[in-house]
């Protein structure tokens, strides 16, 4: 079974370029979740989907950031326009229910110049 | 809100030694549910355990095992034997239920060094 993947892994862009990360679930989970690593703040929660609705957006950062799921096996997350203190790794997870073990892709290396 | 504290930011150890990490958690809510993450130098997050706010018992798993207690509120980390693969940043984290909060509270990590 191919885990969550995540694309691209590495992502290099300069400032005020838009910028697409990529994320597909494990097959049959109804719940994707998208994190954010930086030293700074540690790891958080920007906003969870379940069946394919936002439930939670209370975590993304300003309106340069936005999500989508626009089918049960897609995600994305754009911010547009990046900042270098955007820079940081991105995390997709899914899960099957509610509160149970969350799958970590790999994770999205991005550096904004 | 929910927090969790992990206050060792960092521990090295000599390998075969016992090492615990500790994770302190705070929650209004009754029904809640405690992992434990480790993220290898590889960036990977792998998963370790999920413990239910009902279930206090004990977890031991190889040279894993896992202390949680409510009246402290802590859900503690022990690693018996310790080896140099063990090395990575442990997370402890929470999730509440209902709510629309179903996303984890991660702590900010406890840095594990094996030394050979």
């Amino acid at each position: 079974d191919a885990g969550v993947i995540q694309s691209p892994r590495h992502e290099v862009t300069e400032m005020g370029q838009e910028v697409t990360l990529r994320c597909k679930p494990i097959s049959g989970h109804d719940y994707l979740f998208w994190y954010r690593q930086t030293m700074m703040r540690g790891l958080e929660l920007l906003i969870y989907f379940n069946n394919n609705v936002p439930i939670d957006d209370s975590g993304m950062p300003e309106d340069r950031f936005s999500a989508k799921m626009p089918n049960a096996s897609f995600s994305t997350l754009k911010i547009q326009p990046s900042e270098p203190r955007d820079s940081a790794v991105y995390f997709c997870a899914s899960s099957p229910s509610a509160l149970t073990e969350q799958f970590f892709g790999p994770g999205t290396r991005l550096t904004v110049l | 809100a929910q927090k969790v504290t992990q206050a060792q930011t960092e521990i090295s150890v000599v390998e075969k030694e016992d090492v615990t990490l500790d994770c302190v958690y705070e929650t209004r809510d009754t029904t809640y549910y405690l992992f434990w993450y480790k993220q290898p130098p590889s960036g990977e997050l792998v998963f370790l355990i999920r413990r239910n706010s009902f279930d206090e018992q004990n977890e031991i798993s190889g040279r894993y095992s896992w202390n949680f207690q409510k009246s402290t509120s802590s859900f503690n980390f022990t690693i018996t034997a310790s080896q140099v693969v063990d090395s990575a940043v442990y997370f402890c984290a929470l999730s509440v239920e209902g709510g629309g909060a179903d996303g984890l509270t991660f702590g900010k990590g406890t840095h594990l060094i094996i030394q050979p």
